[in-house]
């Protein structure tokens, strides 16, 4: 069974703080992403990586910016958080090719205060 | 451009009713459709996938290149279908998914 973990489940932070958000996965994937998930908006994709220490900006990528310095882990960090970015955030991770599954993590809900 | 639209936002049935979640999309080129699912509190996840030609849970859909459409269909809507339904789309240039902004199910019993 795939694994995907994010590091909290809930998370509040004040504006201005920098906040790194962790996501793991446990089957060997090349693929990872980052979305938020909002009401009404749907996912939107903010950072993909297709290999180590390679990334892509997906639709949102401002005030964002990510980290994979190894394959089973893809790190989203805010450098200075702002109240428009309170979101649900889901990792998803996946093997290589267009018609495979996106395996997702249980999601880290940010509020930015 | 590429786009996916689910026009309902809300979508609400008694239970035993057919349910049709409709799924229209815009891509240049043949594009690979999926349908994934939220149930309350779980994590998002495959329900189905065009390629894969699958019914799932009793849910069905086809895809109509002519209307560019991908919608899903259930014959009989069960309680347990209440969740939040996603379309999306990737293509053979990328591994991305291009998601609609979902509809929400409501099966009362």
């Amino acid at each position: 069974d795939v694994k995907v973990t994010q590091s909290s489940r809930y998370l509040v932070k004040r504006t201005g703080e920098k906040v790194f958000l962790e996501c793991v996965q446990d089957m060997d994937h090349e693929n990872m992403f980052w979305y938020r998930q909002d009401p009404g908006l749907g996912l939107r994709l903010i950072y993909f990586s297709y290999d180590v220490k390679m990334k892509e900006k997906g639709d949102i990528p401002e005030g964002y910016s990510v980290s994979r310095e190894k394959k089973e882990r893809f790190s989203l960090i805010l450098e200075s958080a702002s109240t428009n970015q309170t979101s649900m955030y889901l990792c998803a991770s996946s093997t290589r090719g267009f018609t495979d599954t996106q395996y997702f993590g249980p999601g880290t809900r940010l509020t930015v205060l | 451009a590429q786009r996916v639209t689910q026009p309902e936002k809300l979508l609400s049935v008694f239970k035993g009713a057919p349910v049709e979640l409709k799924c229209n999309y815009s891509y240049s080129g043949s594009p690979e459709l999926f349908w994934y699912v939220q149930y309350s509190r779980q994590r998002l996840q495959l329900l189905l996938r065009h390629i894969s030609r699958e019914s799932i849970k009793g849910f069905t859909a086809d895809l109509n290149k002519g209307e560019t459409s991908f919608h899903l269909k259930k014959p009989f809507a069960q309680e347990e279908d209440s969740a939040m339904y996603y379309c999306a789309l990737s293509g053979k240039n990328t591994d991305k998914l291009i998601f609609g902004t979902g509809t929400r199910l409501q099966v009362f019993p």
